[in-house]
């Protein structure tokens, strides 16, 4: 089946810090890739979606210039939350679309904390 | 805007009982509605899927059903076992042809041995 994999699996870090985060499709060309972040024991909130070589798409209520994507190739997808603060900490996960058989497969997720 | 209910929160069962998860979409242009499993801290795992054009799905102990009109698919596990405890979520496509997908709040299923 279609492999997404995800960099780093944990981050801790200072507030103030930022922190890129890495989703790769191994195994087939990614047409699109979505962000989400999940609290415990809660549902998948979808942040944006990212298109390779265009501008992501930022779901109402996420601060494009906080949570910075980059989409530069069909295989990577890069998240990097900006000047982190302890309110960021959470799963973030992505998940890639694009195989052939027009399913939407999900990375490993980093859990990020913000000291 | 788009909407995807699910339904228990949590459900607990005997072992080799069945378990039923349902949920409820508001986009009538959804056509694709995939179910994911989550273990505590891992990614979610594709299960199951359906499309708008079909009523029903199995796949060994899994089923899916679709009513349409109604905007109602569930999830049908049988003979549960201890290992399928887990997370589950439905998801909904955003109209239709898009990886872009709603999720249902998720049901914390346990299996009891």
């Amino acid at each position: 089946g279609a492999v997404v994999s995800q960099h780093p699996s944990r981050v801790i870090c200072k507030s103030g810090t930022s922190v890129k985060i890495e989703c790769r499709s191994l195994d087939f060309q990614a047409t699109t890739m979505f962000w989400y972040r999940q609290f415990p024991k809660q549902s998948l909130m979808l942040m944006a979606t990212s298109n390779e070589g265009s501008k992501a798409t930022y779901e109402q209520g996420v601060e494009k210039d906080k949570f910075l994507i980059n989409h530069a190739s069909l295989t990577l997808s890069t998240l990097t939350v900006t000047s982190a603060h302890p309110e960021d900490s959470s799963f973030y996960i992505c998940s890639a679309g694009g195989a052939a058989n027009e399913k939407l497969f999900f990375g490993s997720g980093t859990q990020l904390s913000v000291l | 805007g788009e909407n995807v209910e699910q339904h228990p929160s949590t459900l607990s069962v005997q072992e080799g009982d069945s378990a039923v998860i349902k949920c409820t979409y508001s986009d009538s242009a959804s056509n694709y509605f995939p179910w994911y499993k989550q273990e505590l801290g891992k990614r979610p795992q594709l299960i199951i899927d359906i499309r708008s054009n079909v009523g029903e799905k199995k796949d060994q102990r899994i089923a899916v059903t679709l009513n349409k009109t109604a905007k109602h698919f569930s999830l049908h596990i049988t003979e549960t076992q201890p290992e399928d405890s887990a997370v589950y979520f439905c998801a909904a496509s955003i109209g239709s042809g898009t990886y872009k997908y709603i999720f249902g709040t998720g049901t914390r299923l346990k299996v009891l041995a």
